[in-house]
């Protein structure tokens, strides 16, 4: 069974890089895609983009200048960068698996890391 | 950009209604909608894709329906355990959730 798990810093400061990891057992990263998704406050979800299993990314219009997503396959984690934050950028952080079910959805998650942008 | 508007935004019902959720696309999707549950400090957990077809451990009184641009998500015989919120996902051209649904015990 595939289990994901986030860890990162749950406090950046404003202008200030926001970097998360997602840990992945069970399941090798070099199938299917392996994304990024957050939660505002409020309950919106987004989509932030992903990494495909041959490492190629594609990311959310709105975060393109920011984002960054890259992998280490020997750990089996794929990690998020996003730049300059705001205090808009407070939310809880999810890592998901996208599976191809023509086309690709999101079938397995972790539980969130919670992010707060303040100073 | 598809945007996805779900209705309502939250939800009260008593233990064995039948309780119906809808999201309407901003343009037509396909049948590429997914209904996700998530419970407080947990992970969203997939129960329907493709509009109708219930993912493995998914029980029988979920439901999913709808075309084109109109779709439902239906829970008949709420039990306790169904406590929680909601989500639908377009996934025809990237992804975009829904605003959401909370559900709760009248």
């Amino acid at each position: 069974e595939v289990q994901l798990q986030e860890s990162g810093p749950g406090l950046v400061k404003p202008s200030q890089s926001l970097s998360l990891t997602c840990s992945v057992t069970g399941y090798s990263i070099t199938s299917n895609y392996w994304g990024w998704i957050r939660k505002f406050p409020g309950n919106k979800m987004e989509w932030m983009g992903y990494i495909s299993y041959s490492g190629s990314t594609s990311y959310n219009p709105s975060l393109k200048s920011r984002i960054s997503i890259t992998r280490d396959t020997s750990k089996n984690q794929f990690f998020l960068q996003l730049n300059s934050v705001t205090t808009e950028d407070t939310a809880t952080y999810y890592c998901a698996r996208f599976v191809y079910g023509s086309p690709y959805v999101m079938d397995a998650w972790g539980q969130g890391a919670s992010v707060t942008v303040s100073s | 950009d598809i945007q996805m508007t779900q209705s309502p935004p939250s939800l009260s019902a008593s233990l064995g209604d039948k309780v119906t959720i809808t999201c309407q696309a901003s343009q037509n999707i396909n049948k590429y909608i997914a209904w996700y549950q998530q419970k407080p400090g947990k992970a969203p957990r997939l129960l329907i894709r493709y509009t109708s077809t219930l993912e493995s451990g998914t029980p029988s009184r979920f439901s999913g329906g709808g075309s084109g641009r109109d779709y439902s998500f239906s829970i008949s015989n709420v039990e306790s355990e169904d406590i929680a919120s909601y989500y639908c996902l377009q996934y025809v051209n990237l992804w975009t959730f829904g605003g959401g649904t909370k559900l709760e015990l009248k």
